[in-house]
């Protein structure tokens, strides 16, 4: 059971490139989400998807684009990077989001940085 | 979003007793209090999460107010392995979304 798995763990680009971070999970969970983690800052929520072919905004959802085609994939695109954008990512998954009998599981983390 | 309201930093020692308090004065009556806590470079992980009554399980206590205005992760006797960011978040009940506010620094002296 690997759990909750991202592809890459360190990125570099360039500003203007375009790039997608995997994120698969094998546990069946129907809630998947992204955050961001900043230097000293907690976790800001990017999208996130309640099921197969539901996604919604977060609080940062600018320059980046997520679709969720199948329940164990939900990919996170930056469509041209920015320095802005440089941060270390983490993909969630939950049975159910947070109610009840939620509790997330996290990812190790993707380092990106842009140039 | 809703947001909760968490000390930077607290200090304990080992095998004692550390309270972690959270205000979250906004949460409706649908949310759940969560608490997370995060070791360097790894990924966050689940602490416990509770609604109205209080709660526990292996890792730790959970402590909510009657009025659920604010409550209190409670660690029986801290290890070093507990030095770390320790999140307290509201939500998961009708709202998806879990906002991390930047947490409290734990540290466990020897």
């Amino acid at each position: 059971n690997a759990g909750v798995t991202q592809t890459p763990k360190f990125q570099v680009l360039k500003t203007g490139q375009s790039m997608t971070l995997q994120c698969a999970q094998d546990m069946n969970h129907e809630y998947m989400s992204w955050y961001r983690q900043d230097p000293g800052m907690g976790l800001r929520l990017i999208h996130y998807s309640v099921g197969a072919g539901i996604t919604d905004q977060g609080e940062v959802p600018n320059g980046y684009n997520v679709s969720r085609s199948t329940t164990e994939d939900f990919p996170l695109r930056l469509l041209s990077a920015a320095p802005s954008q440089t941060s270390v990512y983490f993909c969630a998954s939950s049975y159910s989001g947070g109610h009840s009998t939620g509790e997330l599981f996290f990812g190790e983390g993707s380092r990106l940085t842009v140039l | 979003d809703a947001k909760t309201t968490q000390p930077n930093s607290m200090e304990s020692n080992e095998e004692e007793p550390v309270h972690l308090p959270c205000n979250h004065s906004t949460i409706s009556g649908t949310d759940y209090i969560h608490w997370y806590r995060q070791l360097p470079s790894q990924g966050p992980e689940y602490v416990i999460h509770g609604l109205t009554s209080n709660v526990n399980n292996r890792m730790a206590s959970l402590a909510i107010a009657e009025d659920r205005k604010s409550s209190t992760l409670i660690l029986h006797r801290a290890t070093l392995r507990d030095a770390a960011v320790y999140y307290c978040i509201q939500g998961g009940g009708s709202n998806y979304k879990l906002t991390f506010g930047k947490g409290t620094l734990l540290t466990v002296n020897p």
